[in-house]
């Protein structure tokens, strides 16, 4: 039982790539979020997804898109990478009426 | 607009010392206030969490302070041990939206032995 996993843990970009960062959970949960941290912000929320085949934006959603692959993958993607992304992102996910949410390890990211 | 504001940012305590963080929040329909642990380089964790009906929660060393006329929450944490240094988030969320956590600007806490 793995929980929430996260790809790649660490990656540089140049301003301008594209990337997806990918999240898969095991606990057989519906609900699934989209994070970035930085520093004296906490984290705030870029996507959500409260059920598979649903996904709505959260605080900050400008610049991504998600896609909820199925039940347990929820997946981010960066279509034109700028600094101002710089950040941890982490993926989260909770049962549907529950509030707990269980956190991925995070992806290191640096957009040069 | 951080409608949670958390403080202190930063926070150094000896060991067995009582560390209390404190956050307060704008929005009344809160209704679910938990408090996250996060380790280097690891994703945050729930550590306890209370709802405004009661007043206090306690969970091992742990405990939430809950005033909801001042709309303010605090966490205490009983003879602190260096295990305990990390950081803290509060946050806080509405029933029937979709869980969304709105957390608040963090805490790093270290407890010198």
């Amino acid at each position: 039982n793995a929980g929430v996993t996260q790809t790649p843990k660490f990656q540089v970009l140049k301003t301008g790539q594209s990337m997806t960062l990918q999240c898969a959970q095991d606990m057989n949960h519906n609900s699934m979020y989209w994070y970035r941290q930085d520093p004296g912000m906490g984290l705030r929320l870029i996507y959500y997804s409260a059920s598979e085949g649903t996904t709505d934006k959260g605080e900050v959603p400008n610049g991504y898109n998600v896609s909820r692959l199925n039940k347990r993958e929820f997946s981010l993607r960066l279509e034109s990478a700028a600094p101002s992304q710089t950040s941890v992102y982490f993926c989260a996910s909770s049962e549907q009426n529950t509030d707990t949410q269980y956190f991925g390890p995070g992806t290191r990211l640096t957009v040069l | 607009q951080q409608q949670v504001k958390q403080s202190p940012q930063s926070l150094i305590v000896q060991k067995g010392g009582i560390p209390i963080i404190n956050c307060a929040y704008e929005n009344t329909a809160f209704d679910y206030f938990p408090w996250y642990q996060q380790f280097p380089g690891k994703g945050p964790a729930l550590l306890i969490a209370i709802r405004p009906d009661v007043s206090e929660k306690k969970e091992g060393r742990f405990t939430i302070s809950f005033n909801k006329s001042a709309k303010q929450f605090s966490l205490h944490i009983m003879d602190s041990q260096p295990g305990d240094s990390a950081t803290y988030f509060c946050a806080a969320s509405l029933e029937n939206a979709g869980n969304m956590l709105t957390f608040g600007g963090g805490t790093r806490l270290m407890v010198k032995p």
